[in-house]
């Protein structure tokens, strides 16, 4: 399993802009990356994916190191629903057949 | 589409009883996963069932078992409930495919409260 470090938890203020980082160092060529959000008593909600190049959708963006040893997640605009724990998913283990949910990053956002 | 569903959404239990929780994926869907989550231990796999047929497991001990049946639907069953298996049971159906990596959607889970 690629290992990923993000930090527990993180702080933003509404309507700013929010970088969330993400490291996997030992991921592979060919894992995407993927991120999901959980919301307080809501089961986990996915938020984005890529591979190489960077990638944009309606939640949010994703800044891919060239390297690709980390991530970025990218709130362009904070919300107080976008308080949540997120999940930085680096590879998906072909042996075991599943995504590693590691700890995860604290996102809250004050008013 | 309707999103994921599992019932029921609660349940209280004592210990050595046995549980079946249900999940509907969504429509299409062939891959179902379940994972247990508790404050202490976070996300853990438990399995996963693609086409009738159980493809990969975690590390969970013999009481924890699962099936899916013709239409995609799955259970999961807990026997010999211990304390330690209170937590908040998800679900989560991925592509029509079944391919590894393919993203996952979350049913909202049942919180098992076992006394």
């Amino acid at each position: 399993d690629a290992k990923t470090t993000q930090p527990n938890s993180m702080e933003s203020n509404e309507e700013e802009p929010v970088h969330l980082p993400c490291n996997h160092s030992t991921i592979s060529g060919t894992d995407y990356i993927h991120w999901y959000r959980q919301l307080p008593s809501q089961g986990p909600e996915y938020v984005i994916h890529g591979l190489t190049s960077n990638v944009n959708n309606r939640m949010a963006s994703l800044a891919i190191a060239e390297d690709r040893k980390s991530s970025t997640l990218i709130l362009h605009r904070a919300t107080l629903r976008d308080a949540a724990v997120y999940y930085c998913i680096p590879a998906w283990d072909t042996n075991a057949g599943k995504s590693t949910f590691g700890d995860g990053t604290t996102l809250t956002v004050k008013p | 589409k309707a999103g994921v569903t599992q019932t029921p959404r609660y349940l209280i239990k004592t210990r050595g009883q046995q549980v079946t929780l249900s999940c509907s994926p969504i429509s299409g869907h062939r891959s179902v996963s379940w994972y247990q989550q508790t404050p202490g231990q976070g996300l853990q796999f438990l399995f996963e069932y693609f086409s009738e047929t159980q493809r990969n497991k975690g590390n969970f001990p013999g009481r924890f078992s699962g099936r899916q049946f013709s239409n995609s639907r799955s259970e999961m069953n807990v026997s010999t409930l211990e304390l330690g298996d209170s937590a908040l049971y998800l679900c989560a159906s991925s592509s029509p495919t079944g391919a590894l990596g393919e993203t996952q959607y979350f049913g909202p889970g049942t919180r098992l409260l076992v006394l």
